[in-house]
């Protein structure tokens, strides 16, 4: 079945500093690659989402790049600051549709002041 | 605004009870999930539906049960609860239209299985 990899696991970067946090997939059928944040003590949210048929996509200060050939994708968060500060995790759609996302192990982002 | 609501935030039980974890959302959505979320695993599925009395088995079943008698409620049982199923549970709910795959999430339910 499809397996999602997510690296590094926990990340510490200086405010202003870039982040960027990988992912590899192993479905090659996979469409679909969103990205959600969790803060402490609350609930996954999507932040920002790809398609297969697009390599880039930009919101304000986060990007998430994709190589289909490669299978792998990669959230780029720039100019970061305490708020960004949170586990984020990548994940793609599953086989047989269903919406079913299959999800990395997450990485915890610091983001020092 | 979708709303996704979860019946406990913090739940204690015994080794052996039965356990029972209520997901209730607000926005017609057709599928509806139960994860999972330990740390430095990330989330896993336990069980998903893509209607009501329509379910599959997610990647960590074992253990675990699941009801959808109405569209918007979606339940996981603990048949007979043990201390590994000490975790935080997540539900979520997506749309279910081909192409609308973002998912809600609800706040979590923290059980301790003691």
């Amino acid at each position: 079945g499809e397996n999602v990899e997510q690296h590094p696991s926990t990340l510490s970067v200086q405010e202003g500093d870039s982040a960027v946090i990988k992912c590899t997939y192993s479905d090659s059928a996979s469409n679909y690659f969103p990205w959600y944040k969790q803060e402490l003590g609350k609930r996954p949210q999507l932040i920002i989402d790809i398609r297969s048929n697009v390599g880039e996509k930009k919101d304000q200060r986060i990007a998430v790049t994709l190589n289909k050939t490669a299978k792998h994708f990669s959230l780029h968060i720039t100019e970061t600051q305490p708020e960004d500060s949170a586990v984020y995790f990548c994940a793609a759609i599953g086989p047989r549709g269903y919406n079913k996302l299959i999800f990395g192990a997450g990485t915890r982002l610091a983001v020092h002041p | 605004d979708v709303k996704v609501t979860q019946s406990s935030r913090y739940l204690v039980k015994r080794t052996g009870e039965k356990v029972f974890l209520e997901c209730v959302q607000d926005m017609d959505h057709e599928n509806m999930f139960w994860y999972r979320q330990d740390p430095g695993l990330g989330l896993r599925l336990i069980y998903f539906s893509y209607d009501v009395k329509m379910k599959e088995k997610g990647d960590i079943p074992e253990g675990y049960s699941v009801s959808r008698e109405k569209k918007e409620r979606f339940s996981l049982i603990l048949e007979s609860a043990s201390t590994n199923q000490t975790s935080m549970y997540l539900c979520a709910s997506s749309l279910g239209l081909a192409g609308s795959y973002e998912q809600y999430f609800g706040p979590g339910t923290r059980l301790t299985v003691t």
